[in-house]
């Protein structure tokens, strides 16, 4: 089951815009985690956020968690041309495993 | 892509064919998952296995097999029982941490 739903689906943006991707989730996790894909090629993790933590950073990226609303938001500022890719959340219910329940993603398109 | 490998990258099967898609990771990872992701589509589990002789079904398990004899390799066999098995495959690792490690993938193709 895809319980994580990327919204848009697709975003298309300008060279040095920034991008915001959404996600929300139906249940309750132990962790969120963001990842990229380029065409064709396998998964990239790109930051993961945990059930007790409201915002991480990593370079250009920026995170946030509301689990309040079951939701979260990646955050691509100044964005570039090899920022075009697919962009996934995918979520940990925690427990004995660490599997993962992604989502459908957010095709993502910079243009120059 | 991480320290896993995948191969064959193209595979074509014939009807009726079982075919096996190869794993292998350098990672010292315990678990492994395999993914079947058709165009446009997130990804949906077929197994995972969290140690060594054990395994267990994901989401879409059915017309799939799965051995885990060593702790680097983990193949999957994709059966003639599985009636649409063109897709692009991706097999995983993850650390301590949660993190999933994904190999380039394997896309296979029923002729």
């Amino acid at each position: 089951s895809q319980q994580g739903e990327e919204d848009p689906q697709a975003l298309s943006i300008q060279e040095g815009e920034n991008a915001t991707m959404n996600c929300s989730y139906k249940t309750s996790i132990n962790n969120l985690q963001w990842y990229r894909q380029n065409s064709g090629r396998g998964l990239v993790h790109l930051i993961l956020i945990r059930s007790n933590e409201r915002e991480k950073h990593s370079g250009r990226l920026r995170v946030t968690l509301d689990t309040s609303k079951k939701s979260s938001s990646l955050l691509i500022t100044a964005s570039r041309a090899a920022d075009t890719a697919s962009y996934f959340c995918a979520r940990n219910s925690g427990g004995s495993n660490y599997k993962l329940t992604f989502g459908k993603g957010t095709l993502l398109t910079v243009n120059p | 892509d991480g320290g896993i490998t995948q191969s064959p990258k193209y595979l074509f099967r014939k009807e009726g064919q079982n075919v096996t898609l190869s794993c292998e990771q350098n990672l010292n990872h315990d678990a492994m998952y395999w993914y079947r992701q058709d165009p446009g589509q997130g990804l949906r589990l077929i197994y995972y296995s969290q140690i060594v002789n054990d395994f267990q079904k994901g989401d879409i398990a059915e017309g799939y097999s799965v051995s885990r004899e060593k702790k680097e390799s983990f193949p999957l066999t994709v059966t003639s029982a599985q009636k649409n098995p063109t897709a692009f495959y991706l097999c995983a690792s993850n650390d301590i941490r949660g993190e999933q490690f994904f190999g380039p993938g394997t896309r296979l193709t029923v002729l």
